[in-house]
C-alpha cells in the first residue's frame, strides 16, 4: 500500500459526458501529478501540482482540467469524454516537488471506460 | 515523438538467472532516470533510480546501468525470482522540469 488513494476504481460512463477522478496524496506529500495509461502505452505524464498550484503541463487535452485543494487532495476532470478516453487513471505524490530528484508514490488507479 | 523507449514488450528468464531489461532515451536532457515495476491492478511501485552523475546504482538484486553517451539505461536483477513477474517502467527526467517520461513498459515473466 503506497498509501495513495484514488477513487472511484472503476468508473463506466457514456460519450459525451464529465467525471470526476478524486486523489488523496501520502500523508505530508506536496506533489501531486496525474498520468494516463492506454492500452499498451506508458504512463503518459498529465500535469503536476504542488501545495495548490500547477508546476508543470504534459500532453494534458483542453477538455481535461485538474485542480488541488488546500487540503492537498486533488481532482481530474475529464469533460465530453470521447471512446479514446477510455484508460487508466493513475495519481502519484511526492514529498517535494521543486526537486526532480524524488520518487513518486502511486495510487491504485481509476479504470475508466467510456461507451 | 516517444523520447524514452523500451523496445523489448516482453521477456522471459528462468529462476536464478540474470534479467535485463533495456531504456533508451533520446533528449540529452535527462539527468535523472527512475525504474518501476507494476503488478496487475496495482500502481507502480518505485525499485530503483539513477542520476546522470553515476554510470551504476545498486540496490540488492537490483542494479541500474547509465550509458550517457550511448543514452541507454538497462536494468539487472539477480538472481530473478517468480516473484520479480511484472512490468517494468524505465522514466527519464530533467532538472527544472518537474516531469517524468516513462517509457512503454516490459512485461518480465520469470519462470519457475
Amino acid at each position: 500500500d503506497s498509501g495513495v488513494t484514488q477513487t472511484p476504481k472503476h468508473l463506466i460512463t457514456a460519450t459525451g459526458q464529465r467525471v470526476t477522478l478524486r486523489c488523496s496524496p501520502r500523508s505530508g506529500d506536496l506533489s501531486v501529478y496525474w498520468y494516463q495509461q492506454s492500452l499498451d502505452q506508458g504512463l503518459q505524464f498529465l500535469i503536476q501540482y504542488y501545495n495548490g498550484e500547477e508546476r508543470a503541463k504534459g500532453n494534458i487535452l483542453e477538455r481535461f482540467s485538474a485542480q488541488q485543494f488546500p487540503d492537498l487532495h486533488s481532482e481530474l476532470n475529464l469533460s465530453s469524454l470521447e471512446l479514446g478516453d477510455s484508460a487508466l487513471y493513475f495519481c502519484a505524490s511526492s514529498p517535494r516537488g521543486l526537486a526532480v530528484y524524488n520518487e513518486q508514490f502511486f495510487g491504485p488507479g481509476t479504470r475508466l471506460t467510456v461507451l | 515523438d516517444q523520447q524514452v523507449k523500451q523496445n523489448s514488450p516482453s521477456l522471459s528468464v528462468q529462476e536464478g538467472r540474470i534479467s535485463i531489461l533495456n531504456c533508451d532515451y533520446t533528449n540529452s536532457m535527462f539527468d535523472y532516470f527512475l525504474w518501476y515495476k507494476k503488478y496487475p491492478a496495482e500502481g507502480p511501485t518505485f525499485l530503483i533510480s539513477i542520476s546522470s552523475i553515476k554510470d551504476k546504482n545498486e540496490d540488492g538484486r537490483f542494479t541500474v546501468f547509465l550509458n550517457k553517451s550511448a543514452k541507454h539505461l538497462s536494468l539487472h536483477i539477480v538472481p530473478s525470482q517468480p516473484g520479480d513477474s511484472a512490468v517494468y517502467f524505465c522514466a527519464a527526467s530533467s532538472s527544472g522540469t518537474y516531469k517524468y517520461i516513462f517509457g512503454t513498459g516490459t512485461r518480465l515473466k520469470v519462470l519457475a
